[in-house]
């Protein structure tokens, strides 16, 4: 069965850090694009990063985390990870990874979705 | 970056009926748009890709359209399980974005 299981999720003071992990089974993960994406409570999806296939050699970040979180994965684990450092109260959120959708040369949208896991930034 | 906008933001329909959301691009994105159904307390679901490819297993009362700007996902006969809210998201360009959701009620 295609799966995504995240963890690392937690409450964390402003300024802390975290990082999440994302567990990958049942497809060949390094073959993937893969991303994370949140959503504050109440409110609708927004895409925070996403990384190539293979090595991981290109990443993309939305502008409300770039130069405080990074992405990376570890394809000798079938996992990816998000480093998230100087987190605001508005990082707040559960946070998916999700697996870029890919049929021979139709390639775009997520298809599978972890179950998500919640972060709390607070005082 | 590319903003989407979807409408309505609420829909309220019925069982059976037939119902259309619309989403628009800020700037051209071809085809590159996926549709999700997401449920409270559960990750979004992938319904459509591609603008108008349905994806494995979706029932075939959901479809999608358009191309350039101008979308729309269209439900052909609503059944209890569709009541749900559903996102645009084009994947033209990076930051990828989604539309602010369009959330479909009971009447």
């Amino acid at each position: 069965e295609v799966q995504l299981l995240e963890s690392g999720g937690g409450l964390v003071q402003p300024g802390g850090s975290l990082r999440l992990s994302c567990a990958a089974s049942g497809f060949s993960f390094s073959s993937y694009t893969m991303s994370w994406v949140r959503q504050a409570p109440g409110k609708g999806l927004e895409w925070v990063s996403g990384i190539s296939v293979g090595g991981g050699s290109s990443t993309y970040y939305a502008d409300s985390v770039k130069g405080r979180f990074t992405i990376s994965r570890d394809n000798s684990k079938n996992t990816l990870y998000l480093q998230m450092n100087s987190l605001r109260a508005d990082d707040t959120a559960v946070y998916y990874c999700a697996k870029r959708y890919c049929s021979g040369s139709n390639c775009g949208g997520f298809d599978i979705w972890g179950q998500g896991t919640m972060v709390t930034v607070s005082s | 970056d590319i903003q989407m906008t979807q409408s309505p933001s609420t829909l309220s329909a019925s069982v059976g009926d037939r119902v259309t959301i619309t989403c628009r691009a800020s700037q051209t994105i071809s085809s590159w748009l996926a549709w999700y159904q997401q449920k409270p307390g559960k990750a979004p679901k992938f319904l459509i890709y591609k603008a108008s490819s349905l994806e494995s297993g979706v029932p075939s009362r959901f479809s999608g359209s358009g191309s350039g700007t101008e979308f729309t996902l269209t439900i052909s006969s609503l059944q209890p399980d569709d009541f749900a809210t559903y996102y645009c998201q084009q994947y033209n360009s990076y930051p990828l974005t989604f539309g602010q959701g369009t959330r479909l009620e009971t009447k």
